[in-house]
């Protein structure tokens, strides 16, 4: 089974500055997808960056971007000049890419709680 | 847009109450999912569904059931809630990969559940 750890609970930054959220996880597939997710208080889940393990080129959504590390299973989260609408609970997930799998859904971290301070 | 409806943002149920909680989704996906999120514990799953009237037992299925009877709609049944079951419930939808979709799940807004 894929564990997904995320070992910061919670992280502050100071607006407009980089902050960058950890993540490793546990698999002994070869073919799988990265995912972070976004959850601001009292609102919906949102999708924020998505990495295929394959590709080797990190993804990069505007002021968020990935430092995929598939030897190390590593997959960390930047965010560059943080803004106050940033602030929110942010999961690393993992799904499976091998064929007949994934339709068990994704395998979450517990979360950073990221703080940013005006 | 994708969009996933989870018919209450808000129950308050009794202990020993049956509860349902709805999901509909609007982009004819065929997964479908039901995770439950607590403090400390991230988002973990419940049961699956990738097909009409099939379902697969997640990572915590103990006193929960679901049922799939239209493609659109997922729900989660609590036999008899119990106050171990106070949490907040996610619905999520996706694709098959058959359709070379790439892996995202689809999330509603989530259903707050307080079992007094």
């Amino acid at each position: 089974a894929q564990t997904v750890t995320q070992s910061q609970p919670e992280m502050s930054v100071q607006e407009a500055e980089t902050v960058t959220l950890s993540c490793t996880y546990d698999t002994s597939e070869s073919d799988y997808y990265l995912f972070w997710y976004k959850q601001p208080p009292s609102r919906q889940m949102i999708l924020v960056i998505r990495q295929e393990a394959y590709k080797q080129q990190n993804a990069t959504e505007n002021r968020f971007s990935v430092n995929f590390q598939k030897a190390a299973k590593s997959f960390s989260l930047k965010i560059s000049d943080s803004q106050l609408g940033d602030a929110a609970m942010y999961f690393c997930a993992y799904r499976s890419a091998v064929p007949g799998g994934g339709a068990d859904g994704l395998t979450f971290g517990k979360g950073t709680h990221l703080i940013i301070q005006p | 847009d994708v969009k996933v409806t989870q018919s209450s943002r808000y129950l308050v149920k009794r202990t020993g109450e049956k509860v349902f909680l709805e999901c509909v989704q609007d982009m004819d996906h065929e997964n479908m999912f039901w995770y439950r999120q607590d403090p400390g514990l991230g988002l973990r799953l419940i049961y699956f569904s990738y097909d009409v009237k099939m379902k697969e037992k997640g990572d915590i299925p103990e006193g929960y059931s679901v049922s799939r009877e239209k493609k659109e709609r997922f729900s989660l049944i609590l036999e008899s809630a119990s106050t171990n079951q106070t949490s907040m419930y996610l619905c999520a939808s996706s694709p098959s990969f058959r359709t070379g979709h790439t892996g995202e799940l689809f999330f509603g807004e989530g259903s707050r559940l307080t079992v007094l």
